[in-house]
């Protein structure tokens, strides 16, 4: 069964760096999400992107976050200057044409930011 | 955004039928009810979704009210494997799913 896959599993980095987390969406999907979850709370909408532009963005998405598909395959979301509360969960998620389809998660990345 | 309410938590003994309520009485005619799953430590689930009429799949069933306003999501046998937290979730055009706190399951054996 196809699947969402995301890479790395945990990474770690510094405040101030910058960190590109990888996906790689279901092949015939064609609307790519980011959610995050800081540990314990909610999962939060971070941005949502069709047709290679972003369609819609949270609060949360401010100019540290940017997101690409830069081949057919890879959809990479990344935070150029990390803060310590970007430390979350980040999942990717998928899904394919149609209104009102079911999203298909990644098991997602951990982000610690140090 | 369409709020909804589901309770903190439930518990229910394996093998046994689960029913997870949720109200959801902001919802709009064109608005479809999704539910997920969280196993912990994993990414949110699909689990089933409606518009009107009752729905089942592998994983579940989902009984909707006739006026729309509350759902109910139905394990038929609960195992230890269902034990994780249960989102319900209105998805509204545009696609982007919010989440709330949601039901936390607890199957004991």
């Amino acid at each position: 069964e196809p699947e969402v896959t995301q890479t790395p599993s945990h990474q770690v980095t510094q405040m101030g760096q910058e960190v590109i987390l990888r996906c790689v969406p279901i092949s015939n999907h064609l609307y790519f999400y980011w959610y995050r979850q800081i540990l314990g709370q909610k999962v939060e909408f971070l941005v949502s992107f069709y047709n290679n532009e972003i369609s819609e963005k949270s609060e949360i998405f401010d100019d540290q976050f940017s997101v690409e598909r830069p081949d057919g395959s890879n959809f990479t979301l990344k935070i150029r200057s990390t803060k310590l509360e970007d430390s979350a969960m980040y999942f990717c998620a998928s899904r394919r044409g149609g209104s009102y389809n079911e999203q298909f998660f990644g098991p997602g990345t951990r982000l610690t930011v140090l | 955004d369409a709020k909804t309410t589901q309770p903190n938590s439930m518990e229910s003994n394996e093998e046994e039928p689960v029913h997870l309520p949720c109200n959801h009485s902001t919802i709009s005619g064109t608005d479809y009810i999704h539910w997920y799953r969280q196993l912990p430590s994993q990414g949110p689930e699909y689990v089933i979704h409606g518009l009107t009429s009752n729905v089942n799949n592998r994983m579940a069933s989902l009984a909707i009210a006739e006026d729309r306003k509350s759902s109910t999501l139905i394990l038929h046998r609960a195992t230890l494997r269902d034990a994780a937290v249960y989102y319900c979730l209105i998805m509204e055009y545009g696609n982007k799913l919010v989440f709330g706190a949601g039901t936390i399951l607890r199957v004991k054996s």
